[in-house]
C-alpha cells in the first residue's frame, strides 16, 4: 500500500520541548516538503528537500529543523524557538525535483496536529 | 508570499448544480494546480493544468487557465454531497526555486 505516512496525527508540546514529526514514503519520490496550515488558511512551506541530504528553507523555516538522511524519509522537528507551533503539519512528496515544467502534483500525508500544554 | 487568491471563501450549493471556484495570482507561472482537502484531511491532488494550456477536464471537473488575467477557475458539474471539502489553487512561480504557493481556500458544503 503505497503511500505518504505521518505520525503522530495528534501531538502536544510542553513549553521550551522540542519535538519531532515522523514523514515516511514508499513512492520512491525525490522531492518532500513540510508544510504548516493554520485554521482557515492555506499552506505555508517550511522546508522542502529536492534530494538526500539536501535540504532548503520555504517561507516560515525560523524556528524548524529537518533532516533528510534517507530517500524515504524527512523528519521535522519544531525547536523550543518556535514560539507558535499550534498548527497542522503536512508533508508532502513529487516524483521528482522540480524541472523546466515545474513542481509536479504533489502526494500529501493525513497530517499531524500539533497543540500546545 | 500569498500567490494564489481563492473566491469566493465559502460556497453552499445543493445536490445536482454546479459550483464554480476561482483563484487568482501574481507572477508568471509554470504551471497551476487544484486541491482539495476534507476536514482535517491531507490534501488530494485534482488537477494540474500547465501555463499553455487554456482548458483541461477530468471527469466532472473542469478547469480553465487565462494567462492574459492571471486567473483560473475549477468547475465541479452535478455536485455530489460528498464533494463538500475545501479547494485551493497551488501556483508554481516561473522562476522560481520549486515550489507550490498555496491560496487559502474556498469552503464548499454541497447540501442533500
Amino acid at each position: 500500500d503505497g503511500g505518504i505516512t505521518q505520525s503522530p496525527k495528534y501531538l502536544f508540546r510542553k513549553e521550551g520541548q522540542n519535538v519531532t514529526l515522523s514523514c515516511e514514503q514508499n513512492l520512491n519520490h525525490d522531492a518532500m516538503y513540510w508544510y504548516r496550515q493554520d485554521p482557515g488558511q492555506g499552506l505555508r512551506l517550511i522546508y522542502y528537500s529536492q534530494i538526500v541530504n539536501d535540504f532548503q528553507k520555504g517561507d516560515i523555516a525560523e524556528g524548524y529543523s529537518v533532516s533528510r538522511e534517507k530517500k524515504e524519509s524527512f523528519p521535522l522537528t519544531v525547536t523550543s524557538a518556535q514560539k507558535n507551533p499550534t498548527a497542522f503539519y503536512l508533508c508532502a512528496s513529487s516524483i521528482r525535483s522540480p524541472g523546466t515544467d515545474g513542481v509536479e502534483k504533489l502526494f500529501f500525508g493525513s497530517g499531524t496536529q500539533l497543540s500546545v500544554l | 508570499s500569498q500567490q494564489g487568491e481563492e473566491d469566493p471563501q465559502a460556497l453552499s450549493i445543493q445536490e445536482g448544480e454546479n459550483a464554480t471556484m476561482n483563484c487568482s495570482y501574481k507572477t508568471s507561472i509554470n504551471n497551476l494546480q487544484w486541491y482539495r482537502q476534507n476536514s482535517g484531511r491531507g490534501l488530494v491532488h485534482l488537477i494540474l493544468i500547465r501555463s499553455n494550456e487554456r482548458e483541461k477536464h477530468s471527469g466532472r471537473l473542469r478547469v480553465t487557465l487565462d494567462t492574459s488575467k492571471k486567473s483560473s477557475s475549477l468547475l465541479i458539474t452535478a455536485s455530489r454531497a460528498a464533494d463538500t471539502a475545501s479547494y485551493f489553487c497551488a501556483t508554481d512561480e516561473a522562476g522560481s526555486q520549486g515550489n507550490l504557493i498555496f491560496g487559502k481556500g474556498t469552503k464548499l458544503s454541497v447540501k442533500p
